[in-house]
């Protein structure tokens, strides 16, 4: 299986920052990438499709960029209402498992 | 409005089994793929097993194989798992979660399950 690393696992940071979170593949997974933010008892939502394709809804201070093997997900300037779990996810068909990266959590320094 | 309810989780002793169904509603279910994806107690997150929206391709994380089944019920809208030999490790919430191309568009609640 494919496996999926998240880098930091943990991220302090103030509001107003902007802060940036990768994602490694061991293998390629093209652009068949996606970004998650889950609070605390609820269920994840989905940020960012296809390494780069920001969801509908989803404010344009988050980013997605990367291919193949390299990825990471963006926020311009933090906001209160950012501090969450942030998981990716590849998804890529022909791998036939759609693995999750171990989350990285942005708290607030 | 799009929704995904879960429901049949539960306590089970280790070694049984349960079976987890998730109501669709709001949207064309022969459309979507659909997925599992559980959260162990203070875990991230797991994907489980994935259907395409024929049925005609079924995937499942290694952790699981052999032991779950996935299937989906069109004339319903409604998506199941059914979940054999569960071990204490099972234990979890689990979601049921559409895709189609765009990672993981809409989530349910989540069904807890307790493997105790």
């Amino acid at each position: 299986d494919i496996q999926m690393t998240q880098s930091p696992s943990t991220l302090s940071a103030s509001v107003g920052d902007r802060v940036t979170i990768t994602c490694r593949a061991s293998q390629s997974v093209s652009s068949w990438l996606a970004w998650y933010q889950q609070k605390p008892g609820k269920a994840p939502k989905l940020l960012i499709y296809k390494a780069s394709y920001l969801e509908s809804g989803v404010p344009s201070r988050f980013s997605g960029s990367g291919s193949g093997t390299e990825f990471s997900l963006t926020i311009s300037s933090l906001q209160p209402d950012d501090f969450a779990t942030y998981y990716c996810q590849q998804y890529d068909f022909s791998s036939r498992a759609f693995t999750f990266g171990q989350g990285t959590k942005l708290e607030i320094k | 409005e799009v929704k995904l309810v879960e429901s049949g989780g539960g306590l089970v002793q280790p070694g049984g089994s349960l079976r987890l169904s998730c109501a669709a509603s709001g949207f064309t279910f022969t459309d979507y793929s659909m997925n599992w994806v559980r959260q162990a107690p203070g875990r991230g997150l797991e994907w489980v097993s994935y259907i395409t929206n024929t049925g005609s391709h079924i995937f499942y994380a290694d952790s699981v194989k052999g032991r779950f089944t996935i299937s989906r019920d069109d004339a319903t809208n409604s998506l199941y798992l059914q979940m054999n030999s569960l071990r204490v490790e099972d234990t979890a919430v689990f979601y049921c979660a559409r895709t189609q191309g765009r990672g993981i568009d809409v989530w349910g609640q989540g069904t807890t399950v307790t493997v105790s």
